[in-house]
């Protein structure tokens, strides 16, 4: 079964330092991974995807993701933190079977805050 | 295009009440879902929908009834309200419901059952 792993429910970072979301997953089939933030009493916006494709995928925002089979890992950065990147993170994988594939499988999530 | 619309925003029920949260979407997907997001849990799948007149159960879906007669509307019923359904539901819904397919996320409802 699938599973996912964020570690780190909170994360503060000061404005311009490097953000860094951590991820981890379990799958017994090939991954295909998300990263989702939620603003503040907002639904789930899409940052970015691997679908096994290039295993660095940039996303919006100036997001970007490895995805590291050997580590079984999905970790979100951002070089620079802005103000307006304070949000909650998640993580999720794909269900993959048959007509359930497409259920996502969330991690518990990261809220982060960035400091002036 | 509206996208994902969820009605309505908020909610408050008395124990044993029924509901029916609304969701719309206008891009023509075929699947749908409904998820609830509890403080430190996550979002979990209640229940889903991989077209009109079809659709299966998730990891939460005992209190809730689902049923898609269209492909537009996805509702999602509360037979008899618990304080444990207290929470924000999401409706989510993706053009075919394959792994690689993007979900895209309504505003969310939050429902409070005293």
């Amino acid at each position: 079964a699938q599973s996912v792993t964020q570690l780190g429910s909170h994360v503060s970072v000061s404005e311009g330092a490097l953000v860094l979301l951590r991820c981890n997953y379990s799958s017994s089939v090939p991954p295909y991974l998300f990263w989702y933030v939620q603003y503040p009493n907002q639904g789930l916006q899409l940052l970015l995807k691997y679908t096994s494709a290039a295993t660095l995928v940039k996303g919006i925002n100036g997001f970007e993701a490895e995805f590291k089979k050997s580590e079984t890992s999905f970790h979100l950065t951002k070089p620079s933190a802005h103000m307006s990147d304070a949000a909650e993170y998640f993580c999720a994988v794909s269900e993959g079977y048959g007509g359930s594939q497409g259920n996502l499988i969330f991690g518990k999530g990261t809220k982060l805050s960035v400091k002036p | 295009n509206a996208g994902v619309t969820q009605t309505p925003k908020f909610q408050v029920l008395k124990t044993g009440q029924s509901m029916t949260l609304q969701c719309a979407q206008d891009m023509n997907h075929e699947y749908m879902s409904w998820y609830r997001q509890d403080p430190g849990m996550g979002l979990r799948l209640i229940h889903y929908s991989v077209g009109a007149g079809i659709t299966d159960q998730g990891e939460v879906p005992n209190g809730y009834n689902v049923s898609r007669s269209t492909t537009e509307d996805f509702p999602l019923r509360l037979l008899s309200a618990a304080p444990s359904q207290t929470s924000v539901y999401f409706c989510a819904s993706s053009y075919m419901g394959l792994r690689t397919d993007t979900q895209y996320f309504g505003p969310g409802t939050r429902l409070t059952v005293l």
